[in-house]
């Protein structure tokens, strides 16, 4: 059972080039989210998606872009990567919440560095 | 605006010790929250949480423990492992259909249990 899984694991960047980062879960989770963890910031909600080709905006949006085709890919775009990218990129997945717990299952990241 | 914040960054424990982890959140809406485990070079991994309408919740060595008044939560592990070394994160969310399982993290706390 893989889980939450994210491609690919590492890369680096130059500045203004653009990249997808995929995720992709075999859980049948209707809810997905990308978020970008930093030091001393925790982890930040960029884009989430509550269903197949839906998708929102979450804390920090600003220079991603983000589709949601199929159910269960989601998929993170920088159309031109910026040094303040830099960041380990997290996707998760849950089921949808019917007012119980429904903990997001987390893949291993993305490490993105942008020179 | 923080508004979950895990305000020491890190913690030192004996193994076989009690380890200690706090959390304050200042958003009143805030119905339920979730404690994460990181380990490096791996995602976060749900580790216990808490509804509202409760004081406390145990899952073996772990106990959450909620103060609502005080917006005030903690996590007890005892006894402490040297396994249990991880990076810790709290995190919160509203109830209800239009969260969407938004989850908001603080900071995290790095645990290190001695041998």
């Amino acid at each position: 059972n893989a889980g939450v899984t994210q491609t690919p694991k590492f890369r680096v960047l130059k500045t203004g080039q653009s990249m997808t980062l995929l995720c992709a879960q075999d859980m049948n989770h209707e809810y997905m989210y990308w978020y970008r963890q930093d030091p001393g910031m925790g982890l930040r909600l960029i884009h989430y998606s509550v269903g197949e080709g839906t998708t929102a905006k979450g804390e920090v949006p600003d220079g991603y872009n983000v589709s949601r085709l199929k159910k269960q890919n989601f998929l993170l775009g920088l159309e031109s990567a910026a040094p303040s990218q830099t960041s380990v990129y997290f996707c998760a997945s849950s089921l949808r919440d019917r007012g119980w717990d429904q903990p997001q299952h987390f893949g291993d990241g993305t490490r993105l560095s942008i020179l | 605006d923080q508004q979950v914040k895990q305000n020491s960054p890190s913690l030192s424990v004996q193994e076989g010790r009690i380890s200690i982890l706090n959390c304050d959140y200042t958003n009143s809406m805030f119905d339920y929250f979730l404690w994460y485990k990181k380990y490096p070079a791996e995602g976060p991994t749900f580790l216990i949480s808490i509804s509202s309408i409760k004081d406390k919740n145990e899952d073996g060595r772990f106990t959450v423990f909620l103060n609502k008044s005080a917006k005030h939560l903690s996590l007890h592990i005892v006894p402490s492992q040297p396994g249990d070394s991880a990076v810790y994160f709290c995190a919160a969310r509203r109830a209800g259909g239009t969260s969407y399982g938004k989850l908001t993290f603080g900071q995290g706390t790095i645990l290190t249990v001695h041998p």
